[in-house]
């Protein structure tokens, strides 16, 4: 099963809006990433956070991580014709060295 | 620095075909993870490799296989082929492993089944 859901499915909006999206996942973890594909690409990584951080940046990237609530959140602002791409995020499950991938969020922007 | 490589990229076979899916990592990169994703189910684990043990096993059946030489390019292979093996199959490089650095992966390998 899943170890990660992102949240919305698909997303839409303008070049130059803001672009948020949510991940959560199921048990803990030692650390969360971020990546992007294009379609039928293979991914790039954005951004890892690792469990006892709750903010990270990276250029017109913010990720937020909450443990508690077993969620992470991916912001682009300023979004871009180029961002248009599914996004992932990834988690360790903390146990062995398997890592899982959300279900995607599919994230289009309109010039 | 050469990225991670995978070919072929594209490979059509008929049910029942056996196939070899092969990819070279970075170099330095001692771990190989391989992932199967479809529409349908997303990014699948299959196995990681690293230092030409498999060092963990997704649920998938034994059909698939895979292996990693001693310059730790790997292969997979998946015999006896069916339809829902169809997929877009991406492998990943890290240096360790994908616990705790980000992985860089291929273009992948676009399975289709007939």
């Amino acid at each position: 099963s899943q170890q990660g859901e992102e949240d919305p499915q698909a997303l839409s909006i303008q070049e130059g809006e803001n672009a948020t999206m949510n991940c959560s996942y199921k048990t803990s973890i030692n650390n969360l990433q971020w990546y992007r594909q294009n379609s039928g690409r293979g991914l790039v990584h954005l951004i890892l956070i690792r469990s006892n951080e709750r903010e990270k940046h990276s250029g017109r990237l913010r990720v937020t991580l909450d443990t508690s609530k077993k969620s992470s959140s991916l912001l682009i602002t300023a979004s871009r014709a180029a961002d248009t791409a599914s996004y992932f995020c990834a988690t360790d499950a903390n146990t062995g060295n398997q890592f899982y991938f959300g279900t995607g969020t599919s994230l289009t922007v309109i010039p | 620095k050469a990225g991670v490589t995978q070919t072929p990229r594209y490979l059509i076979k008929t049910r029942g075909q056996q196939v070899t899916l092969s990819c070279s990592p970075i170099s330095g990169h001692r771990s190989v993870s391989w992932y199967q994703q479809t529409p349908g189910q997303g990014l699948q684990f299959l196995f990681e490799y690293f230092s030409e043990t498999q060092r963990n096993k997704g649920n998938f059946p034994g059909r698939f296989s895979g292996r990693q030489f001693s310059n730790s390019r790997s292969e997979m292979n998946v015999s006896t082929l069916e339809l829902g093996d169809s997929a877009l199959y991406l492998c990943a490089s890290s240096r360790q492993g994908p616990l705790n650095e980000k992985l860089f992966f291929g273009s992948g390998t676009q399975l289709s089944v007939l």
